[in-house]
C-alpha cells in the first residue's frame, strides 16, 4: 500500500493564481482531512470529509474548496492564491472518526509570491 | 483561546534522561486524545493514543487528567532517536475535527 500520497511536493504560485493540491489514499478510509501547518500555529484543519460526496468546513476554510467524488481522492483547490496561504499542507485519512489514527501524506510546501 | 496548548520548548536533554511534556485542552467535552511525533520536515505520525486509565508503550507513558483537562507524555531513558517535535492532539467528538497543539521540540544530546 502506498498509504496517503500528495502531489506536488513543492509549488510556487503568484498572487491570484489558482491550483489544486492532490491527495489520494489506498487504504479505503472513509475520513479524509486537509490541514495547513504554519510556524507557531500548529496544524489547523481546513476542510474534511466523512465519505464520498460529503465535505465540511474546518477551522480555516476561507480561500479553499474541496470535493470528494471518490473514496480515494480528496483534492484541495486554492481559488485565488494569496501570500497568507504560504504554508505546508498535509492531507490525512483515517478509518473512522474520533479515536482512530490519522495517516498523513508527506505534505506540499506552497509559497505564494 | 486555543483549543490545545503546549509548551513549545525546546527541551534539550542528555541521553538516558527522563523528560515530561504537558498539554492542556479547553473543551471539557473532548473525547479522544493522542500524542503524535513529527520529525523535521516530515509528516506527523501517531505515537500513542491516551486513555483515561493511562497507558504505557515501552519507554513512553501517557496520562489523561479530565478534571484538570491536561494530558502528559513521559519519556524514560531518552534516546538520540527520540529527538523530534511532539504534538498533542484532541478530538472533541464533533465530526472529524482534530485540534493540534503547536508541538514541543525535544533534542536528545549525546
Amino acid at each position: 500500500n502506498a498509504g496517503v500520497t500528495q502531489t506536488p511536493k513543492f509549488q510556487v504560485l503568484k498572487t491570484g493564481q489558482s491550483m489544486t493540491l492532490q491527495c489520494a489514499q489506498d487504504m479505503n478510509h472513509e475520513y479524509m482531512s486537509w490541514y495547513r501547518q504554519d510556524p507557531g500555529m500548529g496544524l489547523r484543519l481546513i476542510h474534511y470529509s466523512v465519505g464520498a460526496g460529503i465535505t465540511d468546513q474546518g477551522e480555516v476554510p476561507n480561500g479553499y474548496n474541496v470535493s470528494r467524488s471518490t473514496t480515494e481522492d480528496f483534492p484541495l483547490r486554492l481559488l485565488s492564491a494569496a501570500p497568507s496561504q504560504t504554508s505546508v499542507y498535509f492531507c490525512a485519512s483515517s478509518y473512522g472518526p474520533a479515536d482512530n489514527e490519522q495517516f498523513f501524506g508527506p505534505g506540499t510546501r506552497l509559497t505564494v509570491l | 483561546r486555543k483549543e490545545v496548548e503546549q509548551d513549545p520548548g525546546p527541551f534539550n536533554v542528555p541521553e538516558g534522561a527522563t523528560v515530561a511534556f504537558n498539554c492542556t485542552y479547553s473543551n471539557s467535552a473532548s473525547q479522544s486524545f493522542f500524542w503524535y511525533r513529527q520529525d523535521c520536515r516530515k509528516e506527523p505520525k501517531l505515537l500513542m493514543s491516551v486513555y483515561s486509565s493511562g497507558n504505557e508503550d515501552g519507554r513512553f507513558t501517557a496520562q489523561l487528567n479530565r478534571a484538570s483537562q491536561y494530558i502528559s507524555l513521559l519519556i524514560r531513558d531518552s534516546k538520540l532517536s527520540d529527538s523530534a517535535t511532539y504534538l498533542c492532539v484532541v478530538n472533541t467528538g464533533t465530526g472529524n475535527q482534530f485540534y493540534f497543539g503547536t508541538g514541543t521540540s525535544l533534542t536528545v544530546i549525546p
